[in-house]
């Protein structure tokens, strides 16, 4: 099974601030990367999808990039309603596996 | 819009079974691959399964840990997906939720998710 971990687990921030979050494949997984945010209580919400596409209606301070093992999702300005709780998911191949979540929270 | 709704959830002792149902609307069902997710009381995400669309082969694929006693399946006739879950443990406990899923290689990923539904087991 591919191996899914981010970094770091949890961190505070200010609106404002530029926030990156890290993930790591255990293997290469090309782009087969997706970012979800999940706020408390809710389903979660896909954000990016194939490492660095944006869905619609997400808001363009999110953004992805990477590809093989080393992914980012990058918040250009945090915004009140972006506290919440980020996963990566790999839909290389099956089993698909999430990273164990990083949670954003308000310094 | 597109909208997932599960039923079914709710107390079963270990060992039982219980199944999920997850009704479909605002796409055509049959063009989409259809799968579960679960997340433990405070834990994160983990994947269940999925069933391929028709045109791919109607095939499974499982989470080693549900492998053998969960079976996916769907009516496209109905635009529903079912979660058969059987030999339930404690450790099942979780919000399961329903999602769809695209599988066109080189662009594979869930892109719309259900509310949940809570599945409990204990004795």
């Amino acid at each position: 099974d591919i191996q899914m971990t981010q970094s770091p687990s949890s961190l505070s921030a200010s609106v404002g601030d530029r926030l990156t979050i890290s993930c790591r494949a255990s293997q290469s997984i090309n782009s087969y990367l997706s970012w979800l945010q999940q706020k408390p209580g809710k389903a979660p919400k896909l954000l990016i999808y194939t490492a660095s596409s944006l869905q619609s209606g997400v808001p363009s301070r999110f953004s992805g990039s990477g590809s093989g093992t080393d992914f980012t999702l990058t918040i250009s300005s945090l915004q009140p309603e972006d506290f919440a709780t980020y996963y990566c998911q790999q839909t290389y191949s099956p089993p698909w596996t999430f990273g164990q979540g990083t949670k954003v929270e308000i310094k | 819009e597109v909208q997932l709704v599960e039923s079914g959830g709710g107390l079963v002792q270990p060992g039982r079974s219980l199944r999920l149902s997850c009704t479909a609307s605002g796409f055509t069902f049959g063009d989409y691959a259809m799968s579960w997710v679960r997340q433990a009381p405070g834990k994160g995400l983990e994947w269940v399964g999925f069933i391929r669309s028709n045109a791919y082969g109607g095939t499974t694929e499982y989470a080693a840990s549900v492998k053998g006693r969960f079976t996916i399946s769907k009516d496209d006739s109905k635009s529903i997906a079912y979660l058969q879950m059987n030999s339930l443990k404690t450790e099942d406990t979780a919000v399961y939720y329903c999602t769809r899923a695209l599988l066109i290689v080189g662009n594979t990923r869930i892109d719309s998710w259900g509310q949940g539904t809570l599945v409990t087991v204990s004795s």
